[in-house]
């Protein structure tokens, strides 16, 4: 596998404001996820991050609020945007480690509470 | 016995025995799948995968059933110890790029 570390690993944030989670990787990957998972339940993909292009977002989620950056193969952020309390969940980066078996690792999480 | 809780369905087995989690996949076409252990303020952590052209696939302690005929899988869990309680989670891979829908998730409590 790989070693998948994100920053922070919690928070605790004010309404309105944003917080930008950092995920890093002790390899160089060509597919980095960030996925939510709302307390109690499963996981759900937000987007695809590619270095070197647009970050690709699935139906319900979008760009303005989940501003993402990919700047090279070992690293990504996740911006969460003008927080609300609904956006208080555990928030996962995972990697396809290009070895063509379509594995996805994932990192500890970072677990965020909006008040 | 198996419960729906809250929000997750809760098995629970005695140390020592043997658990069957299961799970329903939603897309026909999903061609691979993976079973994840996710244990409290952590992320998941692959356990075990299986291609659509497998039926069957064993690992250590672990075992995964695949049947495409009514879109179900199982993770078989011998001799279930207090490590493995956790949360469990199937994903498929429904068949273009990397795209995995995963399951509601399955909480094994493992009783002394």
């Amino acid at each position: 596998s790989a070693v998948i570390s994100q920053k922070p690993s919690r928070d605790i944030c004010q309404r309105g404001t944003s917080l930008t989670i950092q995920c890093q990787v002790d390899s160089q990957v060509t597919m980095m996820f960030w996925y939510r998972q709302q307390p109690g339940q499963s996981l759900t993909l937000i987007a695809t991050a590619n270095q070197g292009s647009e970050a690709t977002y699935e139906s319900g989620f979008v760009i303005d609020k989940f501003p993402i950056s990919r700047p090279n193969l070992t690293f990504s952020t996740l911006t969460v945007s003008n927080m609300s309390p609904e956006d208080s969940s555990i928030y996962l980066c995972s990697v396809d480690l290009d070895r063509g078996d379509e594995k996805l690792f994932f990192g500890s999480g970072t677990q965020l509470s909006v008040l | 016995g198996e419960s729906v809780g809250l929000h997750l369905p809760t098995l629970s087995v005695q140390e020592g025995d043997n658990s069957i989690i299961n799970c329903a996949y939603s897309n026909s076409a999903s061609d691979y799948f993976i079973w994840y252990k996710q244990e409290s303020g952590k992320g998941p952590q692959f356990i075990i995968d299986i291609r659509s052209n497998m039926d069957k696939r064993q690992g250590q302690r672990v075992t995964v059933l695949l049947n495409k005929t009514v879109k179900h899988l199982s993770l078989q869990i011998a001799a279930t110890q207090p490590g493995d309680s956790a949360v469990y989670f199937c994903a498929e891979n429904i068949g273009y790029g990397q795209n995995f829908v995963f399951g509601p998730g399955t909480r094994l409590s493992v009783l002394p």
